[in-house]
């Protein structure tokens, strides 16, 4: 079992609709998690963080996270072609001194 | 005014070949990272320095030597190049290398190596 887990997609949503991105991790001990988007062919950029449960808002977006369930995801309201790119969840573990990253999920909103 | 360089962009070179990698940042921050980007877009951390000193090192090769001569550059250098070093090569940096309490890090815009 991988650490970070995301669904590679490619998610096709149409433009102006909500995106919802999932991403589970295993280690109970996880601390923090983050969702980067990176466009194809660039660097990894980061768009938002979260370190409670609950969610957190910024913008269009929402990271909403569940210790519980070890889940983290991101929602993208009112998606834009511009959003097309992938997202990758990271998340660190403190007992491990770990950092880890799925593999991403692909978004394409379509016009 | 870049914040995290790389250079160079692109790398082509024989098997058994060997590569270095350099990258620099102007942000101030103590801590810095490189990471392995694979085919499959899967990222994974290879070395963290924080002021010039190696704290993570993860399960990677020898033949991948790391050097920090001062906490604005990190250094990849590669022996003996193999098919499967093939991949995007990110250097990364981050204020302190507390992840635990939002530290962020910020990407360079990485190194396409290709082994032939």
């Amino acid at each position: 079992q991988k650490e970070v887990e995301q669904n590679s997609g490619p998610l096709s949503v149409p433009e102006g609709a909500i995106a919802s991105l999932n991403c589970t991790y295993s280690d109970r001990g996880s601390q923090s998690f983050f969702w980067y988007r990176q466009y194809s062919g660039k660097s990894p950029e980061l768009i938002m963080s979260i370190y409670s449960n609950g969610d957190k808002e910024d913008g269009r977006f929402t990271a909403q996270l569940n210790k519980a369930s070890q889940y983290v995801s991101l929602l993208i309201r009112d998606s834009q072609p511009s959003d097309s790119a992938t997202y990758l969840c990271a998340v660190y573990s403190g007992n491990f001194n770990k950092f880890y990253f799925g593999s991403g999920t692909k978004l394409n909103v379509k016009p | 005014d870049t914040a995290v360089s790389q250079t160079p962009k692109y790398l082509v070179t024989q098997m058994g070949n060997d590569k270095s990698i350099k990258c620099e940042q102007n942000l101030g921050h103590d801590t810095m990272y490189w990471y392995k980007q694979d085919s499959k877009k899967f990222l994974k951390i290879m070395f963290s320095y924080n002021n010039k000193e190696l704290i993570i090192n993860e399960t990677v090769p020898n033949r991948f030597s790391p050097k920090s001569p001062d906490k604005a550059h990190l250094n990849l250098h590669i022996n003996s190049l193999e098919l499967g070093d093939s991949a995007v090569y990110f250097c990364a940096s981050s204020q302190d290398g507390s992840w635990g309490r939002g530290d962020t890090q910020y990407f360079g815009p990485g190194t396409r190596l290709t082994v032939l």
